[in-house]
């Protein structure tokens, strides 16, 4: 159980489109979805906290007007980069956390690779 | 925002060791604290977590609690070279709502 999805796995596009990645959480429903970015050799570095429903939570330094989330259902959450650039080359990944469950343990999607070009 | 603190290592041990992975947060108000292990170029994976203080064991690993101590750690025993990973130390912060990760400490396991 608690397994969550990412799609694509990789992506590869030019500066200035728009890219966007889909995590759903496969067997159970999620109240909360994290998205996160990882640079090479760095550590998580968390974007945005998602509640279905209900506007995404950014984290300081985090563009929001460029980093899209919308959180439709309790199974899905999209993350839209919009006008990528190479330096939003980097592995976005996903996590959410088991409703009703109250350890607050998150799992893990895994991961997309985002190279803009 | 507080702190989880890791020894980024490498920490190096010889295949068959017990490796010790060590944390340390500063949010004394933390109920939750988790282990998650993230091999290169993939994302992390949870191993355990622990909200008790003391021991909790599972399989090869065990996580310990010291809540006074503001300390946990997690300790392979048996360690294997597919063991060589990065490993992830996460608290979960009631004031934020979000797990507060920790740098990591990369472990190589040596034959």
């Amino acid at each position: 159980g608690a397994v969550v999805s990412q799609h694509p796995s990789r992506v590869i596009c030019k500066s200035g489109t728009s890219v966007k990645i889909e995590c759903r959480s496969l067997d159970f429903q999620a109240t909360t979805m994290f998205w996160y970015r990882q640079f090479p050799k760095q550590s998580l570095m968390l974007m945005a906290t998602s509640n279905e429903g209900s506007k995404a939570t950014y984290e300081q330094g985090v563009e929001k007007d460029k980093f899209l989330i919308n959180h439709a259902s309790l199974t899905l959450s999209t993350l839209t980069v919009t006008s990528a650039h190479p330096e939003d080359s980097s592995f976005y990944i996903c996590s959410a956390r088991i409703r009703d469950r109250g350890y607050n343990e998150q799992f893990f999607g895994p991961g997309t690779r985002l190279t803009v070009l | 925002q507080k702190e989880v603190e890791q020894n980024s290592g490498p920490l190096s041990v010889p295949e068959g060791a017990i490796a010790s992975l060590n944390c340390t947060y500063s949010d004394r108000g933390s109920q939750s604290f988790f282990w998650y292990r993230q091999y290169s170029g993939k994302s992390p994976e949870l191993i355990m977590f622990i909200y008790s203080n003391g021991d909790k064991e599972d399989g090869r690993f065990t996580a310990q609690l010291n809540k006074a101590s503001q300390y946990v750690s997690l300790l392979i025993r048996d360690s294997q070279p597919s063991d060589s990973a990065t490993y992830l130390c996460a608290v979960f912060s009631g004031g934020y709502n979000k797990l507060i990760f920790g740098a990591g400490t990369r472990l190589a396991v040596h034959p």
